[in-house]
C-alpha cells in the first residue's frame, strides 16, 4: 500500500470505448499528477492539479480529459484512444505544488488500446 | 530545456557494488531525485539531492555535482530485491515537474 491507490490496475479498451482511470490519495496532499511511462521512454508528464486547479497541461491530445474534483481524488476519462496510447499510467502525489517534496506514486493503471 | 541519461541496463552480483550514473543538460533545477521502480509496482522515492555531495542512507548512498551536470546512486552489498529499475528526476526552477530520465534497469545476479 502507497498511500496512492490507482484503479483498475489493467484495462484493455477498443477505440470507440469511453473509459475513466481512478485515482485516490489519503495523504493529505494537496498536489496530484498523471504520468504516462510507455516501454524505453522517460515518463511523462500528462496534468498537474494544485488544490483542485488544474496548473499545468503539457500538450496532451483531447482525448485524455481530466478532472479533480477535490484534493483527494483524481480522474482521468479516456475517449477514442489510438493503439500507441497503450502505456501505464501513473498517478502522484505530493505535499505542496512548487515545493521541494519527493512524489508519492501509485502502481498505476496497465492500459491497453486494441 | 532538460535531457537526462541513464545507461539502459546493468548487471551485477549479490553482495556487490553498483554504480548508476545520471548526466543531465538543464539550465536550472533545484533538486535531483532518485527512484526505485519495481517490475508492475509504483516509483519509491530513494533519495533527493540539492547540494553537492554525497548523501547517504544505509545501504544506497546519491552524489550530485551541479558543475559537472552529474549525479549518480551507489547501491552497496546488493542483494537480490535490488533488481528493479532506477529512476533519475529532476525539478526545473519554478516548475512542479519532475523531468524523469529513462531510467535504469539493474539485474542482480546469485
Amino acid at each position: 500500500e502507497t498511500g496512492v491507490t490507482q484503479t483498475p490496475r489493467h484495462l484493455v479498451m477498443g477505440m470507440t470505448n469511453k473509459k475513466s482511470l481512478k485515482c485516490e490519495q489519503h495523504l493529505g496532499h494537496n498536489a496530484m499528477y498523471w504520468y504516462k511511462q510507455s516501454a524505453k521512454k522517460p515518463l511523462e508528464l500528462m496534468f498537474v492539479y494544485s488544490l483542485e486547479e488544474r496548473v499545468e497541461n503539457n500538450s496532451v491530445p483531447s482525448r485524455f480529459s481530466p478532472e479533480c474534483p477535490n484534493s483527494s481524488h483524481l480522474f482521468l476519462h479516456l475517449h477514442t484512444l489510438q493503439p500507441e496510447d497503450s502505456a501505464l499510467y501513473l498517478c502522484a502525489s505530493s505535499q505542496a505544488w512548487g515545493a521541494d517534496y519527493g512524489y508519492t506514486f501509485g502502481s498505476g493503471t496497465r492500459l491497453t488500446v486494441v | 530545456g532538460q535531457n537526462i541519461d541513464q545507461p539502459t541496463e546493468m548487471t551485477a552480483t549479490e553482495g556487490a557494488i553498483v554504480q548508476i550514473n545520471c548526466t543531465y543538460q538543464t539550465s536550472g533545477f533545484n533538486g535531483l531525485f532518485w527512484y526505485q521502480q519495481h517490475a508492475g509496482e509504483a516509483p519509491t522515492f530513494l533519495s533527493y539531492n540539492v547540494l553537492d555531495g554525497l548523501e547517504e542512507k544505509g545501504r544506497f548512498s546519491s552524489f550530485l555535482s551541479r558543475s559537472k551536470g552529474y549525479s549518480y546512486l551507489l547501491l552497496k552489498e546488493l542483494q537480490m530485491k535490488d533488481s528493479a529499475s532506477y529512476l533519475c528526476a529532476v525539478r526545473p526552477y519554478n516548475t512542479d515537474k519532475l523531468i524523469f530520465g529513462t531510467g535504469t534497469r539493474l539485474q542482480v545476479f546469485p
